[in-house]
């Protein structure tokens, strides 16, 4: 069964710091990955999309992911954090093969200190 | 395009009663979803349609019922609302086609049930 582990509950950087956000996942097919952003008292919003072509994935607002199949991991960069950074990260994954649900992490908060 | 909304952005329930949440969307996709999200549970999903006719279970169906009224049109029951419903709900879509796999959000509803 598929599932998502995103490590850290909350993660605070400072201003300018990398951001790193971790996520591993468990998928007996080859996966499609994803980042999402949520803003508070927002919806989602797709950040990156890993679907089998380029290993890293660059999306938008500078993050970025790198598709590690060996590792069965999927973390998001930013090599430089901003204070409009500061919000929920969810990453998923797609549940079977030809099927386009998604199991969801458990989210990680962002915090970014001035 | 508006992309996905979402009505009403707010409710409050008693025990008991029960409601209906409006999902639409403008983009011609093919699946809706219907998730949850609860504090540290990430976001969990309830019911989806891979297509106009079709409905199916997802993780945590129980006390929900779901309407494919047409292609635009996707709509979740709460028949008799218990506080465990408690709760942020959000619709999706996506294009359900092998280079559409993402998932675009609404802005959610927010319910409370006393």
């Amino acid at each position: 069964a598929q599932s998502v582990t995103q490590l850290g509950s909350h993660v605070s950087v400072s201003e300018g710091a990398l951001v790193l956000l971790r996520c591993n996942y468990s998928s007996s097919v080859p996966p499609y990955l994803f980042w999402y952003v949520q803003y508070p008292n927002q919806g989602l919003q797709l950040l990156l999309k890993y679907t089998s072509a380029a290993t890293l994935v660059k999306g938008i607002n500078g993050f970025e992911a790198e598709f590690k199949k060996s590792e069965t991991s999927f973390h998001l960069t930013k090599p430089s954090a901003h204070m409009s950074d500061a919000a929920e990260y969810f990453c998923a994954v797609t549940v079977g093969s030809g099927t386009y649900k998604y199991i969801f992490g458990t989210g990680t908060r962002l915090k970014v200190l001035a | 395009n508006a992309g996905v909304t979402q009505t009403p952005k707010f409710q409050v329930l008693k025990t008991g009663q029960s409601m209906t949440l409006q999902c639409a969307q403008d983009m011609n996709h093919n699946s809706m979803y219907w998730y949850r999200q609860d504090p540290g549970m990430g976001l969990r999903l309830i019911y989806y349609s891979a297509s106009e006719g079709t409905t199916d279970k997802g993780e945590v169906p129980n006390g929900y019922n779901v309407s494919r009224l047409n292609k635009r049109e996707f709509s979740l029951r709460l028949e008799s609302a218990a506080p465990s419903q408690t709760s942020v709900y959000f619709c999706a879509s996506s294009g359900g086609t092998v280079s559409s796999y993402e998932q675009y959000f609404g802005p959610g509803t927010r319910l409370t049930v006393t």
